[in-house]
């Protein structure tokens, strides 16, 4: 299995807190991802990394910041916890060579956050 | 934006039966890949497709990439309790920003 540690595994919050999700690698990929799962809609991609210091933006980022100042470390940021972000999630990690971009997702266990 | 829709959402079969599982997308992708996902685990790599047209087996799976690489199908045959699960499509964005756009998923059960 690969080495992909996310923490907290649950989290019980309240509306207007700020929550940070915390994914820590031993494998040395230069990609991670974070995604939530909500029923009905698969993964959505939030932020990912593809290098220290250098992140971007995914398909669901409004109410989320990363920061990955470290290799093995990719963490994520609500700066103030909504109901809507009440959800799983998943933090993923990749490493590509070459052109033919056919990198496996490895992915953690899951974090279930829960906002009151 | 890219969007991969998965049909069905839901299956419930019976040991034995065939099934099929449609992952379609209007955009083109590089490379598609599929997961299984079991209760309070991550997605695991099933499969990645990378050629239109292509098709794989892994053993009762077929996988096959759409010509224009914007589809892609996942046969079982002869489905065991085992494969119970929700199985998800993921598309490889054509922009070389490694990002990876997931389907909706379907959720499989095989009645034993």
């Amino acid at each position: 299995d690969a080495g992909i540690t996310q923490s907290p595994r649950h989290k019980v919050t309240e509306t207007g807190t700020p929550v940070t999700l915390r994914c820590h690698q031993t494998e040395n990929h230069r990609y991670m991802y974070w995604y939530r799962q909500d029923p009905g809609h698969g993964l959505r991609l939030i932020h990912y990394s593809y290098g220290v210091k250098d992140t971007d933006k995914g398909e669901v980022s409004d109410g989320y910041s990363v920061s990955r100042s470290k290799t093995e470390d990719f963490l994520l940021t609500l700066e103030s916890a909504t109901s809507s972000q009440t959800s799983v999630y998943f933090c993923a990690i990749s490493e590509s060579s070459g052109t033919a971009n056919t990198g496996e997702l490895f992915f953690g266990e899951g974090s279930r956050l829960t906002v009151l | 934006t890219q969007l991969l829709e998965q049909s069905p959402q839901f299956l419930s079969i019976q040991e034995g039966e065939n099934l099929t599982v449609y992952c379609n997308s209007s955009s083109v992708f590089s490379s598609l890949q599929w997961y299984r996902q079991e209760p309070g685990e991550g997605p695991v790599l099933l499969v990645t497709v990378v050629t239109g047209g292509e098709v794989k087996k892994l053993k009762r799976l077929t996988f096959q990439f759409g010509d224009a690489r914007k589809d892609s199908s996942l046969h079982i045959t002869a489905a065991q309790p085992g494969d119970t699960g929700l199985y998800l499509c993921a598309g490889q964005a054509t922009s070389g920003t490694y990002k990876y756009i997931f389907g909706t998923g379907t959720r499989l059960k095989v009645l034993a």
